[in-house]
């Protein structure tokens, strides 16, 4: 199965910052078939990017992927109060799907 | 709008087993297959397998397989994810989460249920 490792394991920032987590596989995702989602305290994960670069509908354009074959990137360009949470990212090119362990995006 | 609502919050003994309930508003249930995913404390987020809702054909992780059988009632809308022999490493929050009807997007997991606790201890 392909391994998919996050880097960093937490981030600490202020808001208005640029926020760049990552996220590798340890194969190449086919068709870069990489999703990233948010997860806040005591909540089901919200789907934010799919496709490597696709925003799922009502995201805000601050949010942004890019990357493929084994790097990719989850961008927030200007750091809301809202934005700190959890971030995981998920492959689906090759059965099992697998997630990465999570980055966690703290306030500085 | 989609809902997934999930049944409420199981405690139960190693070797024992568990059957969580997701029932399915919002949408046609025989056009879309559901997922079932867990979140043991503090881990990553993993893929235990998933059911056509037409068909009722079943798909499970290969770590998974044997130990969990996932059904459905098309009469209900319901999907029902039942886990056998139960150990402390079951612990987690378990979630039904579905994806569009097909294609690769059918893998893209834009509604999840709430949630649902399994404590697993002596």
């Amino acid at each position: 199965e392909i391994v998919m490792t996050q880097s960093p394991d937490t981030l600490s920032l202020s808001p208005g910052e640029r926020a760049t987590l990552s996220c590798r596989a340890s194969q190449s995702v086919s068709s870069s078939y990489l999703v990233w989602y948010q997860q806040k305290r005591g909540q089901a994960p919200r789907l934010l990017i799919y496709g490597a670069s696709s925003r799922a509908t009502g995201v805000p354009d601050r949010f942004s992927g890019s990357g493929s074959g084994t790097d990719f990137t989850l961008t927030i360009s200007r750091l809301e109060p809202e934005d700190f949470a959890v971030y995981s990212c998920q492959q689906y090119g090759n059965l099992p799907i697998t997630f990465g362990q999570g980055t966690r995006l703290e306030i500085k | 709008q989609v809902q997934l609502l999930q049944s409420g919050t199981e405690m139960k003994k190693p070797g024992a087993s568990v059957k969580i309930s997701c029932k399915a508003s919002g949408y046609t249930f025989t056009n879309f297959g559901m997922h079932w995913v867990r979140q043991a404390p503090g881990q990553r987020l993993e893929w235990m397998g998933r059911i056509d809702g037409g068909s009722g054909v079943t798909q499970y992780s290969q770590k998974f397989q044997g130990g969990v059988t996932i059904t459905r009632d098309t009469f209900a809308n319901t999907v029902y994810m039942e886990l056998s022999s139960l150990r402390s490493e079951d612990t987690a929050v378990y979630y039904c989460v579905r994806g569009c009807s097909g294609g690769s997007c059918y893998w893209v997991f834009g509604y999840w249920g709430q949630g649902t606790l399994v404590t697993v201890s002596s």
